[in-house]
């Protein structure tokens, strides 16, 4: 089946410094990527649409200059969480949809700022 | 826009026991329908998905649900659960159409299979 793997599985980091999150599609093209994210005991919540060539579309509420999102590749796209902050740690999922309209997810970043 | 709703947050049964897990949606469309489970430190995994036809949908792991149309549901279900069938389900829905639209989940159901 397909396969989406991110990088890296967990990060600590201190409060300020910006994290960059990779999210590959292995065996398939995606060119468009889903960034998740789940709080503790939540469900998912999508962040982002990330589009490869084009700009990423940003759900209501969510910064864009906080949480930027660039798809380099058909098979490659980032989230880069800016300055970051305590509330900022949560776990990050991306997903890409493959043939037949079902997503397959990545396994997740978990993120925690001090 | 659509929304979902689990009607269970937690579920604690016994191996053997039957499991039903509610699912509503509210959506003006028509939607294409899923499960997700998560495994206790896994990532999401499909059980299974409702495009169209037959509203009784088969997936993996012995799993079903089905879809009634007038009620907007998609309820899952196992006859005879597993201790490994402990995991969180998800419900999710996105509208017909091209492939790559954006998944609306459910809150989650934690299930918990006692041994």
């Amino acid at each position: 089946g397909a396969v989406v793997s991110q990088h890296p599985s967990w990060v600590i980091c201190k409060s300020g410094t910006s994290v960059k999150i990779e999210c590959r599609s292995l065996d398939f093209q995606a060119t468009t990527m889903f960034w998740y994210r789940q709080f503790p005991k939540q469900s998912l919540m999508l962040m982002a649409t990330s589009n490869e060539g084009s700009k990423a579309t940003y759900e209501q509420g969510v910064e864009k200059d906080k949480f930027l999102i660039n798809h380099a590749s058909l098979t490659l796209s980032t989230l880069t969480v800016t300055s970051a902050h305590p509330e900022d740690s949560s776990f990050y999922i991306c997903s890409a949809p493959s043939r037949g309209s079902a997503q397959y997810f990545g396994p997740g970043t978990r993120l925690l700022v001090l | 826009a659509q929304s979902v709703s689990q009607h269970n947050h937690h579920v604690i049964l016994s191996e053997a026991a039957s499991l039903e897990l509610g699912c509503n949606y509210s959506y003006g469309g028509t939607v294409n329908l899923f499960w997700y489970v998560q495994y206790p430190g896994q990532h999401l995994q499909l059980l299974l998905k409702y495009f169209s036809g037959d509203p009784l949908v088969k997936g993996i792991k012995g799993f079903e649900a089905e879809f009634i149309k007038s009620k907007f549901s998609f309820n899952l279900r196992k006859p005879s659960v597993q201790w490994s069938d402990t995991a969180e389900y998800f419900c999710a829905v996105t509208p017909t159409g091209a492939a790559g639209n954006k998944l609306t989940f459910g809150g989650g159901t934690r299930v918990l299979v006692k041994p």
